[in-house]
């Protein structure tokens, strides 16, 4: 199993440039979900997915949008990229959605906007 | 406000030696508190979850406390080794849903030969 999957690796983008940050899990796990992280502060979560077709926001959706139309993939849009989405964007699954489960995360996408 | 604080920021101890990292909290209710290792440049990875009733579990060289009273939670990292040079980051849930868990900013740990 590969796990949890992210690409790309690392993306540049200018203000107002739009893009997707892909995410896919071969687990068959039914939760999925987005986190941001930057410096000296928590993953905050920005959207989640209970199942295919099931999508939610979390604490930090805006300028971002996400669809889950296959159990595998959870890709994330950035709709118009700002400088303050500059940060390391994690994917993460878990087998549903109680915390007791471990979500397992991806390696990680590094966005900079200029 | 549900907050969860760790310290210290940064931690650079010698290879073999032991070091407590601390996390409290003010999440209320409490469901659970998992501690996460996460390597630079890596995602996280889970290494303890402890729930109301369980006030200690291990992990290899990983030892977890749980004190649901005081709402701290610590790890102790026994005989250090370079490999454990990473972000050590405390996370606590509120209640069972995953949407609703509250990450610690991390303690940055650093081993020296």
């Amino acid at each position: 199993n590969a796990g949890v999957t992210q690409t790309p690796k690392f993306q540049v983008l200018k203000t107002g440039q739009s893009m997707t940050l892909q995410c896919a899990q071969d687990m068959n796990h039914e939760y999925m979900s987005w986190y941001r992280q930057d410096p000296g502060m928590g993953l905050r979560l920005i959207h989640y997915s209970v199942g295919a077709g099931i999508t939610d926001q979390g604490e930090v959706p805006n300028g971002y949008n996400v669809s889950r139309s296959t159990t595998e993939d959870f890709p994330l849009r950035l709709l118009s990229a700002a400088p303050s989405q500059t940060s390391v964007y994690f994917c993460a699954s878990s087998p549903d959605g109680d915390s007791y489960n471990e979500q397992f995360f991806g390696p990680g996408t590094r966005l900079t906007v200029l | 406000k549900n907050q969860v604080e760790q310290s210290p920021q940064s931690l650079i101890i010698l290879e073999g030696k032991n070091c407590t990292l601390q996390c409290n909290y003010t999440v209320s209710p409490f469901s659970n508190l998992r501690w996460y290792k996460q390597d630079t440049g890596r995602g996280p990875v889970s290494l303890t979850i402890m729930t109301f009733s369980e006030n200690t579990k291990s992990n290899g060289r990983y030892t977890a406390t749980l004190d649901a009273d005081t709402k701290q939670s610590s790890l102790h990292i026994t005989a250090s080794q370079l490999s454990d040079s990473a972000s050590y980051i405390c996370v606590v849930s509120a209640v069972s849903s995953a949407s609703k868990i509250i990450f610690g900013s991390g303690t940055r740990l650093s081993i020296r030969p």
